[in-house]
């Protein structure tokens, strides 16, 4: 199985800071990585898919790079509607497998 | 646009069989790929596998004997089937659309199963 790994796995910060969020697989992934944003009691929500692709309806703040095993979440002017945690998941082979999240917390 | 929802009990016992249902609205469930996703606090998220509409199915390995996932078309659901249950299999299970390359979205609100006895 691909592992993902995510860093850091929980950080504080305040509105209006830029924030980033590292995935890392355990082999080359290419581009299939994507990225979803959850608050506490609801599911997960797509931000990012295909690595860089910003879903319809997605603030232009959060932004993806990478590409094979190295990735980042950036959101810029961080908002407090931001607050939650964030979880890659790659999708280059079966079994499909999330990273174990950074919750993203008020400073 | 589409709407998932979950359903099925929310206590079954160590041993027993696992059965939820998502019901699929707004929406054909014709075309797509359907999946079940569960998050538990000791593993987080892991997908346990996906069918098409026409029945083709993907096991996560890890819960490939046994687990089951079918389709109803005619419903507009499909259902989750995990059997010998353990309290290792108490989580909130989600089900979702997976989209283009094996993201998922929507997902359903998510349904917390206890395996107590």
């Amino acid at each position: 199985d691909i592992q993902m790994t995510q860093s850091p796995s929980s950080l504080s910060a305040s509105v209006g800071d830029t924030v980033t969020i590292t995935c890392r697989a355990s082999q080359t992934i290419n581009s299939y990585l994507h990225w979803y944003q959850q608050k506490p009691g609801k599911a997960p929500k797509i931000l990012i898919y295909a690595a860089s692709n910003l879903e319809s309806g997605v603030p232009s703040r959060f932004s993806g790079t990478g590409s094979g095993s190295d990735f980042t979440l950036t959101i810029s002017s961080l908002q407090p509607e931001d607050f939650a945690t964030y979880y890659c998941q790659q999708s280059y082979d079966s079994p499909l497998t999330f990273g174990g999240g950074t919750k993203v917390e008020i400073q | 646009q589409v709407q998932l929802q979950e359903s099925g009990p929310g206590l079954v016992k160590p041993s027993e069989t696992l059965s939820l249902t998502c019901n699929v609205s707004g929406g054909y469930i014709s075309g797509n790929y359907w999946t079940w996703i569960r998050q538990s606090p000791g593993k987080g998220l892991e997908w346990i596998g996906y069918v098409f509409y026409n029945g083709i199915t993907n096991y996560n390995p890890s819960f490939k004997s046994r687990v089951t996932i079918s389709v109803d078309t005619s419903k507009n659901e499909f259902s989750l089937k995990l059997s010998s249950v353990t309290a290792a299999d108490t989580a909130v299970y989600y089900c979702a659309r997976r989209q283009g390359n094996r993201w998922f979205d929507p997902w359903g609100q998510g349904t917390l199963v206890t395996v107590s006895s």
